[in-house]
């Protein structure tokens, strides 16, 4: 199975903040990695899609990039309503792993 | 818009059996794969199993290999996860999720909203 570890597990950012996570894959991957959001109490949300792709009406704040076993998430710019858990995921091979998740809170 | 409502959730004891329900409804069911995902209680997101969009293929992550079967109804636009034998750690909202891309196995876009399984005695 791939591994997919991701970096921090958790931070706290002044709102205005750039905040950046990062996933790497125990393998390569190519561009087959997602980045979800999932806020307390509700389901995931899909954000970025093959890495790069921002889905259809998901803020332009939200980025992605990498490829192979490297992977970057950016929020340019952190609003109050980006206060969540934030997972990688990759969908090259089965089984589908996630990442650990990263919680961002508001400093 | 595309929605999925997720039921059939509850408190069962160990050696249990469940079936879980998705109804989907938005978009050609049938023409997409669809994901049972599922997140124990202050844990991360962890991957169940997986069915092709005509139903013909089916993988399941090695804590449901053997216990639990994932099939769809494409006529009646819904999934179903049959859970049996189980186990304390099964504990556990169950998301099920659509693919993303037409007639392709890959990852899932949206998601329902869950359903809660308790395994206790």
């Amino acid at each position: 199975d791939i591994q997919m570890t991701q970096s921090p597990s958790s931070l706290s950012a002044s709102v205005g903040d750039r905040v950046t996570i990062t996933c790497q894959a125990s393998q390569d991957i190519s561009n087959c990695l997602n980045w979800y959001q999932q806020k307390p109490g509700k389901a995931p949300k899909l954000l970025i899609y093959d890495a790069s792709n921002l889905e259809t009406g998901v803020p332009s704040r939200f980025s992605g990039s990498g490829s192979g076993t490297d992977f970057t998430f950016t929020i340019s710019s952190l609003q109050p309503e980006d206060i969540a858990t934030y997972y990688c995921q990759q969908d090259d091979n089965l089984p589908y792993t996630f990442g650990p998740g990263t919680k961002v809170d508001i400093k | 818009q595309v929605q999925l409502v997720e039921s059939g959730g509850g408190v069962v004891q160990p050696g249990g059996s469940l079936r879980l329900s998705c109804a989907a409804s938005g978009f050609t069911f049938s023409t997409y794969a669809m994901h049972w995902v599922r997140q124990a209680p202050g844990k991360g997101l962890e991957w169940v199993a997986v069915i092709s969009y005509e139903g013909s293929n089916k993988y399941y992550a090695d804590s449901a290999k053997g216990r639990f079967t994932i099939s769809r109804d494409n006529s009646k636009n819904t999934l179903y996860l049959q859970m049996n034998s189980l186990r304390a750690e099964d504990t556990a909202v169950y998301y099920c999720a659509k693919g993303k891309t037409y007639a392709t196995l890959d990852g899932m876009d949206v998601w329902g909203q869950g359903t809660t399984v308790t395994v206790s005695s």
